[in-house]
Parts: structure tokens; C-alpha cells; sequence
């Protein structure tokens, strides 16, 4: 099936700190999805990015959804404690089918 | 409004037993997933409903797991027998399913650990 290579797996930061996460398919997707996972809890999304070259913001996040379809990079400025979890980038192909990361780890330091 | 309701959160069993999830979507949602998401890995699509019909159960071990969503409303998600590499989060999702965006609102999750 489809795979969505995410990277960093982990990321180990300090507070204050900026931090930059992407996603990358062979496959062209054509909506592109970022979401949070925190211990315990099942996760919530983000940003959710549905044009080619669209650049979102929420708050502290910005996302961009790639030229070629084929990527999405996630940026968190000014990192804060409660931004510590993992983020998994999703990509919708098709009608409904939704495939996720395997998710990038953040941790921060105080 | 409510969320997406799971039980149990957590469930020990041993392998060839079998284990039943339920989840209750958020009301008026059309659309109903499960997904299995492994220590370490992105959640895996298992199945797909949309009110009572299955739209996707391509990567569902039919062996050994079904689902159900009888009227459209709440769903049961069973393993029988259970095998060690079951051990898994099961996390039910939901989505309004007229307007498909990507936007899933997920439970908490049924954590289920295979001895």
C-alpha cells in the first residue's frame, strides 16, 4: 500500500526553540493532513491542506502542502511544553482513503 | 457535544482468546473507522463504514478479526482467536461523511495487550 515517510522520527528541542517536520510520499495525494497524538488520547488534527503549494496557518503552526503533491512540511515556531507528542502528516488518495505517517516524536526540554 | 466513546480502554488477554471493542461515534456522523495502531507505527486503516455499508476492509485480517455496524450508529470490533501481535491501540474514528475532508475525530483507544 501507500507509504508516507515522515522525518525526523524524533526530535529532541528546547523551549523556545523552532521546529521543522515533513512528509514525503512516491504517491500523489491530493489533500494532506497533519495531526497530534498525546499520551493516551487518540489523535487531532491540525492542518488540513487541500491545494498544491497552499501554505496554512494555525496559531504557532504553518503547513504546505508540496508543488508536486508529493510532500508536506509542518512548522511549529516558538515551541512551548504542550506541543510535546508525536505528529503524524495523513494523505488522502482518492475518494476516502486516509494513510498516515508513521509520526515524528517531540520533546522538549525546559 | 460528545466525542467519540471506546470500551473498554484497556484489555489483557491471552493469545487464542477472543476480545470485542465497541465504540459509539459522534452523533450524526455517517462514517465510522477502525484503526490499529501499533507501538511505534501511524495508525492502519482496518475498516471503513459508511452508515451500515463497508467501504474499505481491504487490510482486515478476516481470519481472525470482523466489525460490525448493524443500524448505523455504534460499532463492535472483534478478535477471535487472538494472536501475540494483536497487541495493539484500537482507535475508533468518525467523520460526517458528506462533506470528506480528511478531518477524523477520534476516541481515547482500546489498548489490548496479547500474553
Amino acid at each position: 500500500g501507500q507509504q508516507l515517510n515522515q522525518s525526523p522520527q524524533s526530535m529532541f528541542i528546547q523551549e523556545g526553540e523552532d521546529v521543522s517536520m515533513n512528509c514525503t510520499s512516491s504517491s500523489i495525494f491530493n489533500t494532506w493532513l497533519w495531526y497530534k497524538q498525546d499520551p493516551g488520547e487518540g489523535p487531532v488534527l491540525l492542518i488540513a491542506l487541500y491545494k498544491a503549494g497552499e501554505l496554512t496557518s494555525n496559531g504557532r503552526l504553518t503547513a504546505q502542502f508540496g508543488i508536486t503533491r508529493k510532500d508536506s512540511f509542518l512548522n511549529i515556531s516558538a515551541s512551548i511544553p504542550s506541543d510535546v507528542g508525536i505528529y503524524f502528516c495523513a494523505g488522502l488518495q482518492g475518494a476516502q482513503k486516509l494513510v498516515f505517517g508513521q509520526g515524528t516524536r517531540l520533546t522538549i526540554n525546559p | 457535544e460528545a466525542g467519540v466513546a471506546q470500551s473498554p480502554r484497556y484489555k489483557i488477554i491471552e493469545k487464542r482468546q477472543s476480545v470485542a471493542f465497541w465504540c459509539n461515534p459522534i452523533s450524526g456522523h455517517a462514517t465510522l473507522y477502525w484503526y490499529q495502531q501499533i507501538l511505534g507505527q501511524g495508525p492502519k486503516l482496518l475498516i471503513q463504514f459508511q452508515n451500515n455499508g463497508v467501504v474499505d476492509d481491504s487490510q482486515l485480517p478476516k481470519d481472525r478479526f470482523s466489525a460490525e455496524r448493524l443500524k448505523g450508529v455504534d460499532s463492535t470490533l472483534k478478535i477471535q482467536p487472538a494472536k501475540l501481535e494483536d497487541s495493539a491501540v484500537y482507535l475508533c474514528a468518525s467523520s460526517d461523511g458528506y462533506r470528506y475532508s480528511g478531518e477524523l475525530f477520534f476516541g481515547e483507544g482500546s489498548r489490548l495487550t496479547v500474553l
